[in-house]
């Protein structure tokens, strides 16, 4: 069973701010998809990351997979309060069909 | 587009009781799944299925059982419900190939056992 870690668990910023949240694990992955969920709704995929040190960019949000293909970042910059909502990270391995989720960040954005 | 659809949506259900829920696709998807999800825990793994007639256990089987009788649906059933049950279940699907195919969720279905 893999060691998947996202942090901080709860996120609570005013309109304007940036933040940063992380996703880590032990196991190295061959791709890392994140997620997020706005309540009363599934999750939607906003992006996947394949390369070791790939940098994605979403309009104002920015991912980044890490080197070693372990772990994960994700930073909103200019934080609006349409970003609000739980993110999470679901990394993946080559022919593994049990696809799994961290925990996730429930980010808050205040007007 | 209907995509991915639950039944239904709210349920309360007392201990002991049976239930069935119904997941959806119109994507004509192989690989489907059911998760759970409780406060500060993310996403569990029930059961999935990568295809007609075949299903698997997830991260937490224990008190499911699932059916994949059709391409289109699969069920999640609770024979004996337990309070410890009581969750939000959400159904997706994903197409056959390679683990950076994107997963495609229903609106969940909300589970109270009394």
């Amino acid at each position: 069973t893999q060691l998947l870690e996202q942090s901080p668990q709860f996120l609570s910023i005013q309109e304007g701010e940036n933040l940063t949240v992380y996703c880590n694990s032990s196991s190295v992955f061959s791709s890392l998809q994140w997620y997020r969920q706005e309540p009363g709704e599934g999750p939607v995929l906003l992006v996947t990351v394949v390369t070791g040190g790939e940098v994605k960019k979403l309009k104002r949000l920015t991912f980044q997979f890490g080197d070693a293909r372990k772990d994960s970042s994700l930073h909103i910059t200019a934080a609006q309060p349409g970003d609000t909502g739980l993110y999470l990270c679901a990394p993946r391995r080559q022919n593994d069909y049990k696809l799994s989720f961290g925990a996730g960040t429930t980010v808050t954005v205040r007007a | 587009n209907a995509g991915v659809t639950q039944t239904p949506k709210f349920r309360v259900l007392k201990t002991g009781q049976s239930m069935t829920l119904l997941c959806a696709q119109d994507m004509n998807h192989e690989y489907m799944y059911w998760y759970r999800q409780d406060p500060g825990m993310g996403l569990r793994l029930i059961h999935y299925s990568v295809g007609e007639g075949t299903t698997a256990k997830g991260e937490v089987p224990d008190g499911y059982n699932v059916s994949r009788l059709k391409k289109q649906n699969f069920l999640l059933g609770l024979e004996s419900a337990a309070p410890s049950q009581t969750s939000v279940y959400f159904c997706a699907s994903r197409p056959a190939g390679g683990a950076t195919g994107e997963l495609f969720f229903g609106e969940g279905s909300r589970l109270t056992v009394l």
